[in-house]
């Protein structure tokens, strides 16, 4: 069965540093989501893109969050100066390039960022 | 009020058991009810989506919507110690251009024991 697949599932990375995450969507997928799970709390949504550009963000997502599609097959994410408060459980998702109707997302495994 | 609200447990059922898992939600733009299911250090697995008030069943599972009382049911009959996971409920409106962005609960935890 088709996977998203993100990488590295863990990474440790000092306050003020940037940090890449990477994920790998399914390949006929044309919708792309980030979402974050800090520990013990609810999965939250970051961040949605369609047809290379944003469509929807939260107010999480701010000027120190980016994504790109740099090459047709990766879906990244970047946060430029990490602060100890964006440690989290950090999920890619995609779906299906099917409008209407409800299409459900298949999740990645998670990369859990913590910020020291 | 926040917009979906979910007892986050933990919850602990002998095997065989019927279990019972709830939201509530406040926004009535919600369309789409979905519940997940995540095991530790995994991403969330869709399990059941609904769409408008009612019934859909699934194998074990069954998921129920009552838009007019805004409340959301998962029920596993004959639980077993496979079904031991986080169960997450989830809602969506429909974005512009037909992306969906999901609202979460936090999660019950469930444990079946033998």
């Amino acid at each position: 069965e088709p996977e998203v697949t993100q990488t590295p599932s863990h990474q440790v990375t000092q306050m003020g540093q940037e940090v890449i995450l990477r994920c790998v969507p399914i390949s006929n997928h044309l919708y792309f989501y980030w979402y974050r799970q800090i520990l013990g709390q609810k999965v939250e949504f970051l961040v949605s893109f369609y047809n290379n550009e944003i469509s929807e963000k939260s107010e999480i997502f701010d000027d120190q969050f980016s994504v790109e599609r740099p090459d047709g097959s990766n879906f990244t994410l970047k946060i430029r100066s990490t602060k100890l408060e964006d440690s989290a459980m950090y999920f890619c998702a995609s779906r299906p390039p099917r409008t209407g109707g409800f299409y459900g997302y298949t999740f990645g495994s998670g990369t859990r960022l913590t910020v020291v | 009020q926040k917009e979906v609200e979910q007892d986050p447990g933990p919850l602990s059922v002998p095997e065989g058991a019927i279990v019972s898992l709830n939201c509530t939600y406040s926004n009535s733009a919600f369309q789409y009810f979905m519940w997940y299911r995540q095991y530790s250090r995994k991403g969330p697995e869709l399990l059941m989506y609904t769409y408008s008030s009612g019934n859909k069943e699934d194998g074990r599972f069954t998921a129920q919507v009552d838009k007019s009382s805004k409340y959301i049911s998962l029920f596993i009959r004959d639980s077993q110690p496979s079904d031991s996971a986080t169960y997450l409920c989830a809602m969506s409106v429909i974005l512009t251009g037909g992306g969906n962005k999901l609202t979460f609960g936090t999660g019950t935890q469930l444990k079946v024991e033998l």
